[in-house]
């Protein structure tokens, strides 16, 4: 299909551990976008990527938490020493204006 | 206080009824956006306004720039309807509110 792909859907993962989240935006489209969302919580914004310009980290948590967009495309979330507080939806978007087009989320579990 | 609120939290209502799900936000936006999630987690997005309104079918989105607050309207409500209904600002990032949960009833 043409719509935002993300990989895994489901990761469980002991605390402490690395997890890499993986974005595939639709082609041709400029900007990226990882959120996030806890149980019950609303969506959170974490970083913003929009084609060659270094990305928006503002709403990143932590240093244990990294992300890249290789060739304007694929984008990988990086978490580092994962916590029980990671465990969230981790969603991902991308944009060529301003509609965004979501993903379907990777459900992240630390235990 | 948060920088997007929405109003109400929860709704239920009957089908047929006409919906409003109200979003007021404090900070500076180029433009605000309505999504839906549906039960099962997936987001669409709906409307991406800066001024006046849109319709999409059913739905019905409105903004005042100078007043701050955008409205969703359903009109025809349909079970199917039932969601979660998140407004989000955006100026240099994203800022949502914490969403709207519509019960439609048949």
């Amino acid at each position: 299909g043409a719509g935002v792909s993300q990989s895994p859907s489901n990761k469980v993962t002991e605390k402490g551990k690395d997890v890499e989240l993986r974005c595939d935006p639709i082609s041709g489209h400029t900007a990226l976008y990882w959120y996030r969302q806890s149980l019950g919580q609303g969506l959170e914004f974490l970083i913003y990527f929009q084609g060659n310009s270094a990305p928006d980290k503002s709403g990143l948590p932590s240093d244990r938490f990294s992300a890249e967009r290789t060739g304007g495309s694929v984008s990988t979330l990086t978490i580092q020493r994962t916590q029980q507080e990671d465990s969230a939806v981790y969603l991902c978007a991308s944009s060529f204006y301003h509609e965004q087009y979501f993903g379907p989320g990777t459900r992240l579990t630390v235990t | 206080k948060n920088e997007v609120e929405q109003s109400p939290q929860n709704l239920t209502a009957q089908e047929g009824e006409f919906i409003t799900i109200n979003c007021s936000y404090s900070v500076g936006i180029s433009a605000l956006h309505w999504l839906q999630q549906h039960p099962g987690g997936g987001i669409v997005s709906l409307f991406m306004l800066s001024s006046g309104k849109k319709k999409h079918g059913r739905l019905i989105a409105t903004i005042n720039i100078q007043e701050k607050h955008s409205s969703l309207h359903i009109t025809a409500s349909h079970p199917r309807d039932s969601a979660v209904y998140i407004c989000a600002g955006r100026d240099d990032k994203i800022i949502f509110g914490k969403g709207t949960r519509l019960h439609i009833l048949p």
